[in-house]
């Protein structure tokens, strides 16, 4: 069935340097893809998104770069903030209106 | 704030009662998605409605029901509580395009 994996489940980085985290899809026909951000005790907060035609996009501090030819996907966070500490989900949509999410990397980001 | 609003923050019942769930959705936004969030796991989709219909379903238990009113504020209903329903219910919102999806606070349900 259709999947979203992570690589890393915890990811601890130094304030001031670049962070990334990975993603897996199995779903070759996902068409959107998304990153979330959760705080603790608060809903996903939407960071960025990238559809199938697109390989990279950025917004302010955030890269999301996908492959799909191996079916991954990236979120890239530049100068890592104390703020940053959250989990992260990827999900993805095939265009049914149902969201795949995955089970989320804990970033931690150390003074 | 994302606009979308959820009641309770809170909520503590005991096993064998029935709790409904309450969501406002963004203004504008015809859809609404109720998830389940349990300690350290993932978001589980449970069921989606757009205007007033079911839309599409995923991993909602039989006890589990959900409806969409005219003035598209959704409840989920969650009947015959178990211990293991004891989670965080989110409630999403998104619009026509039915990309990006904007999530509630969510309500902690906790069944002792």
């Amino acid at each position: 069935g259709e999947s979203v994996g992570l690589h890393l489940p915890t990811l601890s980085v130094q304030e001031g340097d670049n962070s990334i985290i990975n993603c897996a899809y199995s779903n070759s026909a996902s068409d959107y893809f998304i990153w979330y951000k959760q705080e603790s005790g608060k809903g996903p907060q939407f960071i960025i998104d990238i559809r199938s035609n697109m390989d990279k996009r950025q917004g302010q501090r955030v890269t999301v770069l996908l492959n799909k030819t191996v079916k991954h996907l990236s979120l890239q966070i530049a100068a890592t903030q104390p703020g940053d500490s959250a989990v992260y989900f990827c999900a993805f949509t095939s265009g049914t209106y149902k969201y795949i999410f995955g089970t989320g990397t804990r970033l931690k980001v150390l003074a | 704030d994302s606009g979308v609003t959820q009641t309770p923050k809170h909520l503590i019942t005991a096993t064998g009662q029935r709790v409904t769930l309450r969501c406002s959705p963004r203004s504008g936004d015809l859809s609404v998605y109720w998830y389940q969030q349990s300690l350290d796991q993932g978001l589980q989709f449970l069921i989606h409605y757009y205007n007033g219909e079911e839309r599409a379903k995923g991993n909602i238990l039989e006890r589990f029901s959900a409806q969409q009113f005219p003035d598209l504020h959704s409840e989920l209903n969650l009947s015959s509580l178990e211990l293991g329903d004891s989670a965080l219910y989110f409630c999403a919102s998104s619009d026509d395009r039915g990309d990006t999806q904007y999530f509630g606070p969510g309500t902690r349900l906790t069944v002792l």
